[in-house]
């Protein structure tokens, strides 16, 4: 099992650039999670989709779009990238909405807004 | 959320016990103790949780203190694969299907250096 693949693994863009990231899970796992990691700090939840169909807000979601567009896939979009999101993304899934099954995460993108 | 505390960094020797301690003294009687690592370059990896008995896997063995305010996690034999940041989270087990379910507080965690 390849677990969580993202893609791609860096980027640069300018600002004002649009863009998408890729996530796909071959686990059959219901929820999906995007995060963001800056430096010094911990992982900050953006958007999560708890079942195929439906998306909520995290932590921080303001200039972020989010698409789960089959039960594998959940893509995080930046509109119109600006340098405060230059950061580490992490996709993440669970299996169910139980309490404490695990998150498995990808192993993140890394982008830079010029 | 409940808040944990963990020291910044240890060091430990290769094939030597390590004991990663985490406070939570404001824990509540429904929050799941959980550890995840993330190692350099890679995302977090589940390492083990649990709520009040001590708990082991493959990977580790989760102490928790009989009145639940710390807890220690304990590598048997540090490997230098073990060299990573160590994340201590309280999950809520009453999570609301409306609210924020997968919003772990990971924090800044204990950067574990392991020397040959």
């Amino acid at each position: 099992n390849a677990g969580v693949t993202q893609t791609p693994k860096f980027q640069v863009l300018k600002t004002g650039q649009s863009m998408t990231l890729q996530c796909a899970q071959d686990m059959n796992h219901n929820s999906m999670y995007w995060y963001r990691q800056d430096p010094g700090m911990g992982l900050r939840l953006i958007y999560y989709s708890a079942s195929e169909g439906t998306t909520d807000k995290g932590e921080v979601p303001n200039g972020y779009n989010v698409s789960r567009l089959n039960k594998r896939e959940f893509s995080l979009r930046l509109e119109s990238a600006a340098p405060s999101q230059t950061s580490v993304y992490f996709c993440a899934s669970r299996e169910d909405r139980g309490y404490n099954s695990p998150l498995h995460f990808g192993n993140g993108t890394r982008l830079t807004v010029t | 959320d409940a808040k944990t505390t963990q020291p910044n960094s240890m060091e430990s020797n290769e094939e030597e016990p390590v004991h990663l301690p985490c406070n939570h003294s404001t824990i509540s009687g429904t929050d799941y103790i959980h550890w995840y690592r993330q190692l350099p370059s890679q995302g977090p990896e589940y390492v083990i949780h649990g709520l009040t008995s001590n708990v082991n896997n493959r990977m580790a063995s989760l102490a928790i203190a009989e009145d639940r305010k710390s807890s220690t996690l304990i590598l048997h034999r540090a490997t230098l694969r073990d060299a990573a940041v160590y994340y201590c989270i309280l999950r809520d087990v009453i999570e609301n299907y409306g609210g924020s379910q997968g919003n772990l507080i990971f924090g800044k965690g204990t950067k574990l250096s392991v020397k040959p």
